[in-house]
């Protein structure tokens, strides 16, 4: 059974530290992963993720992808309180006809100032 | 950049009546739609994958005569609650794919909280 987990389940921090987010995957005729955020409504797209090893970095946060060890991590440095929210990772389905999104359970950040 | 519009946003309703959930492409045709259940503190769940101008596939474990799926047009998907239950309350999103696109380039609507009495 294809299945996306992610850890922590929730995360408080203040201003200014730097935090890891964790997604594993297994999912069959796995292409991409991407990480979303979630703010109260629609999730919001942030990366996409299909080769191992390739960093992506946008602003304070970037994410990067192991395809051996069948996990991604995404990092937020610097975090401000407009970071907080649901963090969702996804794994993408396979073919590209389908695009079946398998999502994980979401990690939920509060940054305290 | 694209555009989905889905409403109404919020729902409340009697137990026994039936909801219908619209999600729009504003700006593209959507030849792929996708409807995702969320229930409080966990994640988005696929419910079913519709393609314009056939069935939708339901996912395993949910009722395809009670969430009716109609995507009749390439800007328009409808998901309806048939006869719902206080259970079935929760938040509904719905993910479109343009023509053309890949798997990625998905556009979530904003949601819509159903509550049913």
């Amino acid at each position: 059974e294809d299945k996306v987990v992610q850890s922590p389940l929730s995360l408080v921090v203040h201003e200014g530290d730097t935090v890891t987010l964790n997604c594993s995957y297994e999912v069959t005729n796995f292409r991409s992963l991407l990480w979303y955020k979630q703010e109260k409504k629609a999730p919001t797209f942030l990366f996409m993720l299909t080769s191992s090893g390739i960093e992506k970095k946008s602003g304070r946060l970037s994410s990067i992808l192991d395809k051996k060890e069948l996990f991604s991590i995404l990092n937020i440095t610097a975090t401000q309180t407009g970071d907080s929210a649901v963090y969702l990772c996804a794994g993408i389905h396979g073919s590209s006809n389908t695009g079946k999104l398998i999502f994980g359970q979401g990690t939920t950040l509060q940054v305290k100032p | 950049g694209a555009v989905v519009s889905q409403h109404p946003s919020r729902v409340i309703c009697k137990s026994g009546t039936s909801v219908k959930i619209e999600c729009r492409s504003l700006d593209f045709q959507a030849t792929t739609m996708f409807w995702y259940r969320q229930f409080p503190k966990q994640s988005l769940m696929l419910m079913a994958t519709s393609n314009e101008g056939s069935k939708a596939t339901y996912e395993q474990g949910v009722e395809k005569d009670k969430f009716l799926i109609n995507h009749a047009s390439l800007t328009l998907s409808t998901l309806t609650v048939t006869s719902a239950h206080p259970e079935d309350s929760s938040f509904y999103i719905c993910s479109a794919r343009a023509r053309g696109t890949g798997a990625n380039v998905l556009t979530f609507g904003a949601g819509s909280r159903l509550t049913v009495l």
